[in-house]
C-alpha cells in the first residue's frame, strides 16, 4: 500500500519570503500522480498543484512550484512571495494511475504567515 | 462552477443514533469518496464508489456503510453513532479520466 509522509506538522514564514513544505511517499509503482492540496480555515480543500510521475519537468503554478525527485520519492512544495492568504493546512496526496482512483493523503502541514 | 455539496456543515448527534451524511455533485463524476479528517492523522478514506451501486472499502470502513443509488449522490451512514466517530467528514468526487478530485465543504460531526 502506498503511504505519504509529511514530517513538518507546522511551519511559519514571514510575509513575502519563500517557504518549502516537505513530502515523501512510498510506492512500488512507476506511474502515478502527486498533488498538493490547500485547506484554509473555511475548510474547503483546493488543489494547488499536480505532478505526473512520468514528467521530468517540475510543475509550476504562479508562486507555487514543486521539486519532484522520483528516485528519492520526494515531492516538496515551494511557495514564493508568501502572502497572508497562503495561511492554511497543506496536504500532500498520491494517486495511482491504474486501478482505483483514490487519493492517499499525508498528515498535513499547518502553514502560518507572519506579517 | 463545479460543485460538491454536503448536506450539513455542523451536526450533533447522540450515541446510538443512525446518522446520514449526504453528498451531491453536479459534475457527472463517476468516482465519489468519503474521507474522515482528524488532527495529526490527515485524511483517511472510509469508502469510495466508482459507479452507481458500486462501492469499495477504504482504510477505515468499520462502523460505516455507504449508499450510491444515483450517480450524483453518495451517502455515508453511521449505523449506530459512537463518540469515537466525532470528526470532520469530507466528501469528494472525480471523473474517470480526470486526475483532480473536488471536495465538499466538510461536515463537522459531534457525537455526544
Amino acid at each position: 500500500a502506498q503511504t505519504v509522509t509529511q514530517s513538518q506538522p507546522e511551519m511559519s514564514v514571514q510575509e513575502a519570503e519563500t517557504v518549502t513544505l516537505s513530502c515523501t511517499y512510498d510506492t512500488s509503482e512507476s506511474d502515478y500522480y502527486l498533488f498538493w492540496y490547500k485547506q484554509p480555515p473555511s475548510r474547503q480543500m483546493i488543489l494547488v498543484i499536480r505532478q505526473e510521475a512520468y514528467k521530468q519537468q517540475n510543475a509550476t503554478e504562479n508562486r507555487f512550484s514543486v521539486n519532484f525527485q522520483k528516485a528519492a520519492k520526494s515531492f516538496s512544495l515551494k511557495i514564493s512571495d508568501s502572502q497572508l492568504g497562503d495561511a492554511a493546512m497543506y496536504f500532500c496526496a498520491y494517486r495511482s494511475s491504474v486501478g482505483n482512483e483514490k487519493l492517499t493523503f499525508g498528515t498535513g502541514t499547518r502553514l502560518t504567515i507572519i506579517p | 462552477d463545479v460543485k460538491v455539496t454536503q448536506s450539513s456543515r455542523y451536526l450533533v448527534k447522540r450515541t446510538g443514533e443512525k446518522v446520514f451524511l449526504e453528498c451531491v455533485q453536479d459534475m457527472d463524476h463517476e468516482n465519489m469518496f468519503w474521507y474522515r479528517q482528524d488532527p495529526g492523522l490527515g485524511l483517511r478514506l472510509i469508502y469510495f464508489s466508482y459507479d452507481v451501486k458500486m462501492k469499495e472499502k477504504g482504510d477505515i470502513p468499520e462502523g460505516y456503510s455507504v449508499s450510491r443509488e444515483k450517480k450524483e449522490r453518495f451517502s455515508l451512514i453511521l449505523e449506530s453513532a459512537s463518540t469515537n466517530q466525532t470528526s470532520m467528514y469530507l466528501c469528494a468526487s472525480s471523473g474517470r479520466m480526470n486526475t483532480e478530485a473536488f471536495f465538499g465543504q466538510g461536515t463537522r460531526l459531534t457525537v455526544v
